[in-house]
């Protein structure tokens, strides 16, 4: 699987926009872009996946650039209870195994 | 999205003993079940890949006489931690997939503590 990179940290304040950007130069044709949100002690919870252009949800926008070596997640308008850690993925597809890098530790402050 | 479980959510053992973990995927059929596990501050490290009716694969530094893991049905797979000792205390996740899915759906977690 295509090795990413995101940063450590972020802190950002209740009603902002927070965007994480990832890195992922290696990915490859067939591989979808995948974040998860983490809580502490809980599981990861799926927050979007997108292949290229723009992915929206309820819960987040996902943009990726036409050269797909790099993915932007946006949470919009984040609150308290949007303090968790946000990992990026490349190649999540049935059967294969993920590789978690260290992951965005977001910390929303009012 | 799809749901997995996982039974206990925590659970405290005496040091020899043996402690099962549970996880199943309640509303889809889990082709691959993968085991991980998380210690504080870190990321997930995975453990094992389980499919239904075969041997699990083991990522390299995991004993596999240790962790035990069994995938009987497409729904069910279980990871006993054998002879538990201290250093096994850690956070202990599985996920799953299977046909329909677009991706890998984690349990909640189980905490396991040896004292």
């Amino acid at each position: 699987l295509a090795k990413t990179t995101q940063p450590i940290s972020m802190d950002s304040y209740e009603g902002q926009e927070v965007n994480i950007t990832c890195s992922h130069n290696n990915i490859a044709t067939n591989d979808y872009i995948t974040w998860y949100q983490q809580f502490p002690s809980q599981g990861p919870r799926f927050i979007i996946q997108g292949y290229k252009t723009k992915v929206t949800n309820e819960v987040a926008s996902l943009f990726i650039p036409a050269d797909r070596k790099s993915s932007t997640l946006s949470l919009p308008r984040v609150s308290l209870s949007d303090t968790a850690v946000y990992y990026c993925l490349v190649g999540v597809a049935a059967g294969n195994k993920l590789t978690f890098g260290g992951g965005t530790r977001v910390l929303v402050k009012p | 999205g799809a749901v997995v479980s996982q039974h206990p959510s925590w659970v405290i053992c005496k040091s020899g003993t043996s402690v099962k973990i549970e996880c199943r995927s309640l509303d889809f059929q889990a082709t691959t079940m993968f085991w991980y596990r998380q210690f504080p501050k870190q990321s997930l490290m995975l453990m094992a890949t389980s499919n239904e009716g075969s041997k699990a694969t083991y990522e390299q530094g995991v004993e596999k006489d240790k962790f035990l893991i069994n995938h009987a049905s497409l729904t069910l797979s279980t990871l006993t931690v054998t002879s538990a000792h201290p250093e096994d205390s850690s956070f202990y996740i599985c996920s799953a997939d299977g046909t329909g899915q677009e991706t890998q759906y984690f349990g909640p977690g189980t905490r396991l503590l040896v004292l």
